[in-house]
C-alpha cells in the first residue's frame, strides 16, 4: 500500500534558524498537501501542490513538489516561536481505484527562544 | 461558527465499555472521515464516508462502528474498549472523496483515555 515518510521525526532549533522536513512517498502522486498541528490543537491545511516540480511560498514558508512526484519539501526560513508544531504531508494517490490520501509520518518541531 | 464539531472533547473510561464520539460538519460536504492519532502522532484513517456510504475501512477491528445518519454527521461506537484504544480521534471532511483539489477540515479532536 501507500506509504508516506518524513524525515526527520523531531528537530529542534534555536529562533531565527531554518528548518526543513522531507517528505518521500512509495508510490507517485497526484498532488500533496501539508498540514500543520499546533501542541494540542488539530491539523490544519496550509497548502495544496498538483505540478510537478511546482514551488510555492507562503511569507517565511517555501513549499516543493518533486519532479517525480513522489516527495516534497517544507522549509520554513528564520524560525519564530510560533512555528512550533508538527508538520504533516498528506499525499493524494490511486488506491484500490479510488484517490486516497495518506499522511505522513510528522516533523515535530520546537523553537527554543 | 464551528465548521467540524466533535463531542466529547475528552472521554475517560474504563476497560470494556462501550462509547460514542459524535461529528456533525456544517460546510455541506459530502464526505467524512474518522482518524486516529496515536502517541507518536502518527495519524490513521480509519473510516471513510461519502454520502452516508462506507468507502474506506481501513483494517479497523469490528469493535469500531461507524454510523452515517446523514452527510453532515458521522459518528464511532466502539465496543469492549481496550486500553490501546486510548488515543486521540479526529473526524474530518472534505467536499469530495480524496480531497480532490481542496483541503481537508478537521474537528478540534477526542482524546480518549482507557484506564
Amino acid at each position: 500500500g501507500q506509504q508516506v515518510m518524513q524525515i526527520p521525526q523531531y528537530q529542534h532549533v534555536q529562533e531565527g534558524e531554518d528548518f526543513t522536513t522531507y517528505c518521500n512517498s512509495s508510490t507517485t502522486l497526484s498532488n500533496i498537501q501539508w498540514y500543520k498541528q499546533r501542541p494540542g490543537g488539530h491539523p490544519v491545511f496550509l497548502i495544496q501542490l498538483v505540478k510537478s516540480g511546482e514551488v510555492k511560498k507562503q511569507k517565511r514558508l517555501t513549499f516543493q513538489f518533486g519532479e517525480a512526484k513522489k516527495n516534497s519539501s517544507l522549509h520554513i526560513t528564520a524560525t519564530q516561536t510560533t512555528d512550533v508544531g508538527t508538520y504533516f504531508c498528506a499525499g493524494q494517490g490511486n488506491s484500490g481505484g479510488y484517490q486516497k490520501v495518506t499522511f505522513g509520518t510528522g516533523t515535530k518541531l520546537q523553537v527554543i527562544p | 461558527d464551528t465548521a467540524v464539531s466533535q463531542t466529547p472533547k475528552y472521554l475517560v473510561t474504563q476497560m470494556g465499555n462501550d462509547k460514542s464520539i459524535k461529528c456533525e460538519q456544517n460546510l455541506g460536504h459530502d464526505t467524512m472521515y474518522w482518524y486516529k492519532q496515536d502517541s507518536k502522532k502518527f495519524l490513521k484513517i480509519m473510516f471513510s464516508y461519502n454520502n452516508k456510504e462506507l468507502i474506506i475501512n481501513e483494517t479497523v477491528p469490528n469493535r469500531f462502528s461507524p454510523k452515517s445518519p446523514d452527510k453532515a454527521h458521522l459518528n464511532l461506537h466502539i465496543n469492549s474498549l481496550e486500553l490501546g484504544d486510548s488515543a486521540v480521534y479526529f473526524c474530518a471532511s472534505s467536499p469530495v472523496i480524496g480531497w480532490g483539489n481542496t483541503e481537508a477540515f478537521f474537528g478540534q479532536g477526542t482524546r480518549l483515555t482507557v484506564v
